[in-house]
Parts: C-alpha cells; structure tokens; sequence
C-alpha cells in the first residue's frame, strides 16, 4: 500500500522544512532506495533524491534526504518561493514494484 | 538530450482496451530500463510498472493492482516502451507517464491522458 505522508507542511521563505514519509520494514525500511520527487502544477515529476540522500546533478544542496527505520525524510532549507510544490516519495518493494507516497503540498507563506 | 514521448491516449469505454506507447530518443534506449506511472487528475503519482533491458532479460515488475491487467513491454529496434492496458474502469482515468533512469537521473515525458467514460 502507498507510503505516508502528511497531507500539507508549510514554512516561511529562509526557514527549513521537512516532510516524512513512512513504510514499513518490507519497503522504506528494508532498502536504501527512497526517491523524493518535486511536482509543480501542470508539469511532470521532477527527481530531487534518490537513494535516500543522493541528489542528481543540477539538483541544489538546499534538498537533502535521511532515513531512520521505516521512515524516509525529506528537508528542504533555506526555502525559497519556488519550492512551493507537490513533493513524493517513492521506495522499492521485495516483488521489485515501486510505491508511491501520497504527495505532501508545500506552502511557503 | 533524453527525450520522451508518450501516445495512445484517448477516450475509451469502460471494458475496453487501450495500448499506449512511449518514443524515446537521446540515449540508448536498448541499455535502459523503462517505467510506468500515473496520476489522476488532483490526485497523486501512482506506479504502475517496469520493464528491464536486455541484460535483465526483460524483467517485468507491476504494482499488484495492476498486474493482471496491465502489461508492459519494449521494442528496442523501434526505440519504444509500451503499456498495453484492458478491462479499464473508470478508476484508470489518469495522465500516464513513461520514465527512464540514466546517469544517476530519472527522466519524464510530458504524459499521455486517458479517459475512461461511456
């Protein structure tokens, strides 16, 4: 079944947030392969983390990725107006399917 | 530069089948293993399915509810991925995207919108 997440988070522009996104020890838990995906209105899913703390190239270093047990975390600092998005996580499953979260919106204020 | 390119999309009576197809070009398209997602209208990305390259030998994965269902598959001489879809309800009405990972990177198109309605 899809990962949680929280429904929305928000924050101010300069401030840190962050957004969880909890499995069990079958998937988030069991392999280091959680991807964060940014989405804003109307556009295609963009990768921000893969592997847990591993950002693509092109990707800032204000988006960063931690995993503590069955939970994957995602932390956005120094937010900024253009990170206002949908954000997903994504983690691999022992039948080698992936799972989705249920998408946290970020509002910075 | 990667580029994908979803087709195939369309209205489509419950029950009925539909076979959507993903163009890719910039990469080596034989060497990469190829995805479904999708994503209903104001509502969130949903995985659908996988198909490995040829040294995978073509390994398949799918979501559990779609397995049965769905199908995934490749033609690497034609440079295509390809979800055969059947027995659709209204429940599949969504924006199907194909993906592909290179280099550390997962690349998207712009997706394909299926509806299902009669």
């Amino acid at each position: 079944s899809a990962l949680t997440q929280p429904a929305s988070v928000s924050g101010t522009p300069g401030q840190s947030i962050t957004v969880s996104c909890t499995g069990t020890s079958s998937d988030v838990g069991g392999y280091n392969s959680v991807s964060w995906y940014q989405q804003h209105p109307g556009k295609a899913p963009k990768l921000i983390i893969y592997d847990v703390t591993n950002r693509p190239s092109g990707i800032s270093n204000r988006f960063s990725g931690s995993k503590s047990g069955n939970t994957a975390s995602l932390t956005i600092s120094g937010l900024q107006a253009e990170d206002e998005a949908d954000y997903y996580c994504n983690s691999y499953t022992p039948t080698s399917a992936r799972v989705f979260g249920g998408g946290t919106k970020l509002t910075v204020l | 530069e990667v580029h994908l390119v979803e087709s195939g999309g369309g209205l489509v009576q419950p029950g009925g089948s539909l076979k959507l197809s993903c163009a890719a070009s910039g990469f080596t398209f034989s060497g990469s293993g190829m995805f479904w997602v999708r994503q209903a209208s104001g509502k969130g990305l949903e995985w659908i399915a996988r198909i490995g390259s040829k040294v995978d030998n073509y390994a398949t994965a799918y979501a559990a509810s779609m397995e049965g269902r769905f199908g995934i598959s490749r033609d690497d001489s034609k440079n295509r991925a390809y979800l055969q879809m059947n027995s659709l309800k209204s429940e599949d009405t969504a924006v199907y995207y194909c993906t592909t990972w290179i280099q550390s990177n997962e690349y998207w198109g712009q997706g394909t919108l299926v509806t299902v309605s009669s």
